[in-house]
């Protein structure tokens, strides 16, 4: 499984936009990259997943460059309820995941 | 509602006394996992299952069992717990790997 590599923490205000890069140098061909976004003392909630170029959802948008070493998750307008960790996974469907330390995103008023 | 339940949520053991956590989802998902998450080292790979009667090892498997007799549910085992087992555990499961997976509200073992 490739290794991620992300910031550990970030500030930001309310309403700015904010983008979290994770580096993952090694990824694989099969590989996909998953974000996940944690608060205190509850389990991960999924928040946007892509192969390559760009995806967006309603929360978020995930670019991705033509070689797929790094990755950007774009949060719109963040709220104080954005305030949580935030991880990023490189990998296959097949079963076996790595969550890196993640990065512990802090909005402001 | 689409929900992973685990149980129980918080619990204090001894040393040496087996135990199991129980994880139960209710939208039959095929892949199932557990996490431990300990204070600087995020979230660990236990064991996962592709499907009933299909497990293998995490990351951290040592001093843990699990079984997937029924799709629905992935008990974890902790035959002898000990005090480095202290942790909070996380169950998830989902239709496609970690790929979009639903987790559980977490388990606060604490082995004394």
């Amino acid at each position: 499984l490739a290794k991620t590599t992300q910031p550990i923490s970030m500030d930001s205000y309310e309403g700015q936009e904010v983008n979290i890069t994770c580096s993952h140098n090694n990824i694989a061909t099969n590989d996909y990259i998953t974000w996940y976004q944690q608060f205190p003392s509850q389990g991960p909630r999924f928040i946007i997943q892509g192969y390559k170029t760009k995806v967006t959802n309603e929360v978020a948008s995930l670019f991705i460059p033509a070689d797929r070493k790094s990755s950007t998750l774009s949060l719109p307008r963040v709220s104080l309820s954005d305030t949580a960790v935030y991880y990023c996974l490189v990998g296959t469907n097949a079963g076996k995941s790595t969550f890196g330390d993640g990065t512990t995103l802090t909005v402001k008023p | 509602e689409a929900q992973v339940t685990q149980n129980p949520r918080y619990l204090i053991t001894v040393t040496g006394k087996k135990l199991t956590v129980t994880c139960s989802q209710n939208m039959n998902h095929e892949y199932m996992s557990w996490y431990r998450q300990d204070p600087g080292l995020g979230l660990r790979q236990i064991y996962y299952s592709m499907n009933v009667e299909v497990t293998d090892k995490g990351d951290v498997p040592e001093g843990y069992k699990v079984s997937r007799k029924e799709k629905r549910n992935f008990p974890l085992i902790l035959e002898s717990p000990s005090p480095n087992q202290t942790s909070l555990y996380f169950c998830a499961s989902s239709n496609k790997g970690i790929t979009e997976a639903f987790f559980g509200q977490g388990t606060r073992l604490t082995v004394v």
